[in-house]
């Protein structure tokens, strides 16, 4: 089955600055990237979202890039703020949109800590 | 739009008991998903649903089962429950499943003493 990693597993970075969040699969048939926000003791959010027909997508502050040759798609958040303080969790799976196959399968988090 | 909503928040059960957890979707949306959250293992898939029919499945003992009812809504069961089970048991509903997204709720605490 589907394989993903996740790095790093801690991210500390200086309010202002970028953060960027790695992640690789191992099966080539994935086709759709989603990006998770974990607050503590809250409901994992959708934050992005990418499909294999595409590259990079943006929204606002978060960007996510996907290189499907090497099997990787990266999370950057630009201008941190304090709320950006969270795990983070990326995730993978196969299906089209009538139908999934494997459901999805996450990467173990990142706890980013935003620094005042 | 309401959310997904989960019920009970928080249960405590003892070894050997039989639990059953649900999860209500958003109006609209007809796969539910269920998912384990565990400090060392993290968020492991557990099985999907769609249109009542269990269409996707995890590598979990056969003590975890689900069903879907007409309505979308779905329930968890896990039997004969152990002390691993411990866990956030999280669903999360969307329209189609597969490359569609997908909504968690705020889960279910179980713990297991």
């Amino acid at each position: 089955g589907e394989n993903v990693e996740q790095h790093p597993s801690t991210l500390s970075v200086q309010e202002g600055d970028s953060a960027v969040i790695k992640c690789t699969y191992s099966d080539s048939a994935s086709n759709y990237f989603p990006w998770y926000k974990q607050e503590l003791g809250k409901r994992p959010q959708l934050i992005i979202d990418i499909r294999s027909n595409v590259g990079e997508k943006k929204d606002q502050r978060i960007a996510v890039t996907l290189n499907k040759t090497a099997k990787h798609f990266s999370l950057h958040i630009t201008e941190t703020q304090p709320e950006d303080s969270a795990v983070y969790f990326c995730a993978a799976s196969i299906g089209g949109s009538g139908g999934g196959a494997d459901g999805l399968t996450f990467g173990k988090g990142t706890h980013l800590i935003i620094q005042p | 739009k309401a959310g997904v909503t989960q019920t009970p928040r928080y249960l405590i059960k003892t070894r050997g008991q039989q639990v059953t957890l649900s999860c209500s979707p958003i109006s609209g949306h007809r796969s539910v998903s269920w998912y384990q959250q565990t400090p060392g293992q993290g968020l492991q898939f557990l099985f999907e649903y769609f249109s009542e029919t269990q269409r996707n499945k995890g590598n979990f003992p056969g003590r975890f089962s689900g069903r879907q009812f007409s309505n979308s809504r779905s329930e968890m069961n896990v039997s004969t429950l152990e002390l691993g089970d411990s866990a956030l048991y999280l669903c999360a509903s969307s329209r189609q499943g597969g490359n569609t997204e997908a909504f968690f709720g705020q889960g279910t605490r179980l713990t297991v003493v």
